[in-house]
């Protein structure tokens, strides 16, 4: 069954590190795309990133980047630099299977 | 301000009561969807639209309705509100499946009581 899954439901971090938000997926299709989406307190649903399955280079968007391995299955959304305001729920999403259950990442002063 | 505009952003209902959920965007966009978000459960489809006239089922579509009569509205209609649809409702548009990112409305938070 294709589905999309996030391991983590929540992550802290230091201000100023990276961090590696990781999603792993399941499908037979061969076109796919892959996507990262960012919801604040404020609730709405903001898009980071996209990959495409037979895109050769892993997408990047300012300081995120999706870190595609596409024999593994796994798209892992790589932030760099985190910032207080990164602080948020994070969605992994496969079109047109759906969302995962997200991670809510903290990050601390 | 192009986007996707969901009505209302709040929603107390009775249980039995029925009721719809308005969604609007102006960027042309040919693909429509809407989706529930729960607690722990991240969102799950309840219906989509791939064009006028053409809607089908998600992965939860059971108490709603949908249609699709041009390509910048898609309403949601909940027949017989339960508790179980207690929920935040989003929309999403995007100019097709797959290639695109969507562009979420706001949501609507609807409880059913």
């Amino acid at each position: 069954a294709q589905k999309i899954t996030q391991t983590q439901p929540g992550m802290f971090v230091q201000e100023k590190e990276a961090v590696t938000l990781d999603c792993t997926y399941d499908t037979s299709d061969q076109s796919y795309g892959l996507f990262w989406y960012k919801q604040p307190s404020s609730g709405e649903m903001i898009f980071l990133i996209y990959q495409g399955s037979y895109d050769e280079q892993n997408a990047t968007e300012g300081r995120y980047s999706l870190n595609f391995q596409k024999a593994r299955k796994s798209a892992n959304l790589v932030i760099s630099a985190s910032q207080l305001g990164d602080s948020a729920m994070y969605f992994c999403a496969m079109t047109p299977v759906g969302f995962g259950t997200g991670t809510r990442l903290t990050i601390i002063p | 301000n192009a986007g996707v505009t969901q009505t209302p952003k709040f929603q107390v209902l009775k249980t039995g009561q029925s009721m719809t959920l308005q969604c609007a965007q102006d960027m042309n966009h040919e693909y429509m969807s809407w989706y529930r978000q729960d607690p722990g459960m991240g969102l799950r489809l309840i219906h989509y639209s791939v064009g006028a006239g053409i809607t089908d089922q998600g992965e939860v579509p059971n108490g709603y309705n949908v249609s699709r009569s041009t390509t910048e509205d898609f309403p949601l209609r909940l027949l017989s509100a339960a508790p179980s649809q207690t929920s935040v409702y989003f929309c999403a548009s995007s100019y097709s499946v797959g290639q695109y990112g969507y562009t979420f409305g706001s949501g609507t938070r609807l409880t059913v009581v």
